[in-house]
C-alpha cells in the first residue's frame, strides 16, 4: 500500500519569506511524486512532479521540491512567498507500475502581507 | 494544454433523483480518467478508475450501482449519482491521464459541487 503524510495542517508565513510545505511518502518500488495546489471551490492545479533524474525539481509559479530518497520526503519550497500563494497544497504519490494516486491530507498555506 | 472540464460546476437536486456529471479532456485524448470525492476540509478520495471502452474499476467501499461511470470516448467520462441522498453531497473531481506525451501526470477538472436536499 502507498501512503502520503503531510504533517502540518496549516503553515503561516509572512509575504517575502521562504515557504516550505512538508511531505513524506511510502510506496513500493520507484516513486512518482506530485504537488498540486487547490484554490477554494476549484479543482487541483498541477505544480510539479518527480519521476526520475535530478532530485531538485522546479515547477510552476516559482515552486520547487526536493526528492530525498533516504528520508522518503518530497518537501515543497518557494524562496519568497506571495499572498496569492495562499491555498491548499496536496502532495501525492504513485509507484512507477501503477496509475493510482494517493494524496496526503493537504496543508493549508496562509501568506500574510 | 491538458485542460479538463467538468459540467455542471454546481448542482442542487432533491433526494431520490439522479445526477450526471460530465468530465471532458478538451485538448488531449485520455484513455484513463479518474473520479474523486472530496469532503470539506479533507483530502481527495479515489472513487473509481474509468477506462475508455471498458468497465470502471471501483475502489473498495464505493457502490458501483450507485455511482455509475461511463467512458464512451477518449475525451468524455460521465459519473451518474443514482438515487442521490443528502450524504452524497460532496465535491466531485475528475482527472485524466494523457494518451500521448506526459503519461505520468493526472490533470484535474475544476470539480462539481453536489448538494442533495
Amino acid at each position: 500500500a502507498q501512503s502520503v503524510a503531510q504533517p502540518e495542517d496549516q503553515v503561516n508565513v509572512a509575504e517575502g519569506n521562504p515557504l516550505t510545505v512538508k511531505c513524506t511518502y511510502s510506496v513500493s518500488g520507484n516513486p512518482y511524486l506530485f504537488w498540486y495546489v487547490q484554490y477554494p471551490n476549484r479543482g487541483l492545479q498541477f505544480l510539479l512532479k518527480y519521476i526520475t533524474g535530478d532530485n531538485l525539481v522546479k515547477g510552476s509559479y516559482g515552486f520547487e521540491a526536493e526528492f530525498n530518497k533516504s528520508q522518503t520526503s518530497f518537501h515543497l519550497k518557494k524562496p519568497s512567498a506571495l499572498v496569492s500563494d495562499s491555498a491548499l497544497y496536496f502532495c501525492a504519490v504513485r509507484n512507477a507500475a501503477g496509475n493510482k494516486l494517493t494524496f496526503g491530507g493537504g496543508t493549508r498555506v496562509l501568506v500574510k502581507p | 494544454g491538458a485542460v479538463v472540464s467538468q459540467h455542471p460546476s454546481r448542482v442542487i437536486c432533491k433526494s431520490g433523483t439522479s445526477v450526471k456529471i460530465e468530465c471532458r479532456s478538451l485538448d488531449f485524448q485520455a484513455t484513463t480518467m479518474f473520479w474523486y470525492r472530496q469532503f470539506p476540509k479533507q483530502s481527495l478520495m479515489l472513487m473509481a478508475t474509468s477506462n475508455e471502452g471498458s468497465k470502471a474499476t471501483y475502489e473498495q467501499g464505493v457502490e458501483k450501482d450507485k455511482f455509475l461511470i461511463n467512458h464512451a470516448s477518449l475525451t468524455l467520462s460521465t459519473l451518474t449519482v443514482t438515487s442521490a441522498h443528502p450524504e452524497d453531497s460532496s465535491f466531485y473531481i475528475c482527472s485524466a491521464e494523457v494518451l500521448r506525451g506526459d503519461k505520468e501526470t493526472q490533470y484535474f477538472g475544476p470539480g462539481t459541487r453536489l448538494l442533495v436536499l
